[in-house]
């Protein structure tokens, strides 16, 4: 079985680029989340994608979005990058049951992004 | 909206000592998931143990347990045999019931420290 994978590992950008993260689920994993985590925080919820729709928004700007695609894996882009961006993004792949998004959430190793 | 607080930012243990780390959460829901996930230095955001809010009896996985009180909104960790493997930060995290969307909130985390 393979796990949740990501990349690229580490990312540097200048502030205004744009940027594109990967995220392939574990196999047999239908949803992806998507976190933000910043230096010595937790983990905060930006989006989720299940088969294919989002579903589900935390409190991020319109210039956080996302795509599921049919193999269920997914990508994270950012506009416009801010300096506040800067954190490391961690996908989380898991599938329901019993009709509903139940399962337990399990994460991939994450990508650093630094915005110079 | 609900929230995780972990008060406990640094906790230490000898090794094969026995280690509680706190955690409350504020909830209107009945229904819910608790999760204690670790994150050691290489940043992947592992499963520790997870507990659904209808069951009272405690979940335990080899010598991690809960202490779920339900009504004190209280979800504590114990580590028994505490091993230096187990150095990590440590995250509790809250999960809505099904048909919810999945959505993790994270606490601040707890550093643990290991002593040999």
């Amino acid at each position: 079985e393979t796990g949740v994978t990501q990349s690229p590992t580490h990312l540097i950008k200048t502030r205004g680029q744009q940027v594109t993260l990967r995220c392939s689920s574990q196999s047999g994993h239908n949803t992806v989340s998507w976190y933000q985590q910043a230096l010595g925080q937790g983990p905060q919820f930006i989006f989720q994608y299940y088969r294919e729709e989002e579903n589900g928004r935390g409190n991020f700007p319109p210039r956080f979005s996302g795509l599921q695609f049919p193999n269920y894996s997914s990508e994270l882009n950012v506009n416009a990058l801010e300096l506040d961006d800067s954190a490391l993004y961690l996908c989380a792949s898991s599938t329901p049951r019993g009709g509903g998004i139940t399962d337990t959430q399990y994460f991939g190793p994450g990508t650093r992004l630094t915005v110079l | 909206a609900q929230t995780v607080t972990q008060s406990q930012p640094e906790m230490s243990v000898q090794e094969a000592e026995t280690v509680t780390l706190s955690c409350t959460y504020d909830t209107s829901e009945s229904d819910y998931y608790l999760f204690w996930y670790k994150q050691p230095p290489s940043r992947q955001m592992i499963l520790v143990i997870r507990q659904e809010a209808y069951k009272q009896q405690n979940a335990t996985e080899n010598r991690f347990s809960v202490n779920f009180q339900k009504a004190a909104k209280s979800f504590s960790l114990k580590i028994s045999d505490s091993q230096l493997g187990d150095a990590a930060m440590y995250f509790c995290a809250y999960r809505s019931g099904p048909f919810s969307g999945g959505k993790l909130t994270f606490g601040q985390g707890t550093i643990l420290t290991v002593h040999p």
